[in-house]
């Protein structure tokens, strides 16, 4: 079935240092790749996504890349802060039947002051 | 614009009871779907309604039901709890349009705990 692969499952960085999580799909139809923060007792918020057609996006210190060959997608943070201490998810929209979301396993970050 | 949300936040329950959850999505969102998250097994997919419809669903028992009613909000039941439904259920909201950039929202969650 559909899955969503997500490494690492932590991730601890110094303050400053760039981060980067990496995910791999298996549904070739799926078409769009959120990135979702979660802090602790809240719930996922989105932060940056990607659309099939486009190789790379950039938000300030957060930017995704997509090859959709591999079928891999990354985000990257750079310059982190502790404020980026949180768990973040990666997510693949499948449109094979009836499109759905399928997650990863999530990677919790530490940003070290 | 108001966000997602969910009611309650906490509950405590015991192993045999049932329980509901309700969600409340976006104004204008039509599509809501439920989420399962325990520590090992990350965002586990329960179902999702579109205009009062279940469109998709997971691989869960038929202890876990839902609805949608005509303003879009949902509900979600869990019968019969067992030890393990200790959880955070999560509940997503979207247009349900189904196109490319089609987000979903988040709410805050309810943790459910069975003792």
């Amino acid at each position: 079935g559909e899955n969503v692969e997500q490494h690492p499952s932590t991730l601890s960085v110094q303050e400053g240092d760039s981060a980067v999580i990496k995910c791999t799909y298996s549904d070739s139809a799926s078409n769009y790749f959120p990135w979702y923060k979660q802090e602790l007792g809240k719930g996922p918020q989105l932060i940056i996504d990607i659309r099939s057609n486009v190789g790379e996006k950039k938000d300030q210190r957060i930017a995704v890349t997509l090859n959709k060959t591999a079928k891999h997608f990354s985000l990257h943070i750079t310059e982190t802060q502790p404020e980026d201490s949180a768990v973040y998810f990666c997510a693949a929209k499948t449109t094979s039947g009836t499109y759905k979301y399928i997650f990863g396993t999530g990677t919790r970050l530490k940003v070290l002051a | 614009k108001a966000g997602v949300t969910q009611t309650p936040r906490y509950l405590i329950k015991t192993r045999g009871q049932q329980v509901t959850l309700s969600c409340s999505p976006i104004s204008g969102h039509r599509s809501v779907s439920w989420y399962q998250q325990t520590p090992g097994q990350g965002l586990q997919f329960l179902f999702e309604y579109f205009s009062e419809t279940q469109r998709n669903k997971g691989n869960f028992p038929g202890r876990f039901s839902g609805r949608q009613f005509s303003n879009s909000r949902s509900e979600m039941n869990v019968s019969t709890l067992e030890l393990g439904d200790s959880a955070l259920y999560l509940c997503a909201s979207s247009t349900g349009t189904g196109e490319v950039g089609e987000t979903q929202y988040f709410g805050p969650g309810t943790r459910l705990l069975v003792l």
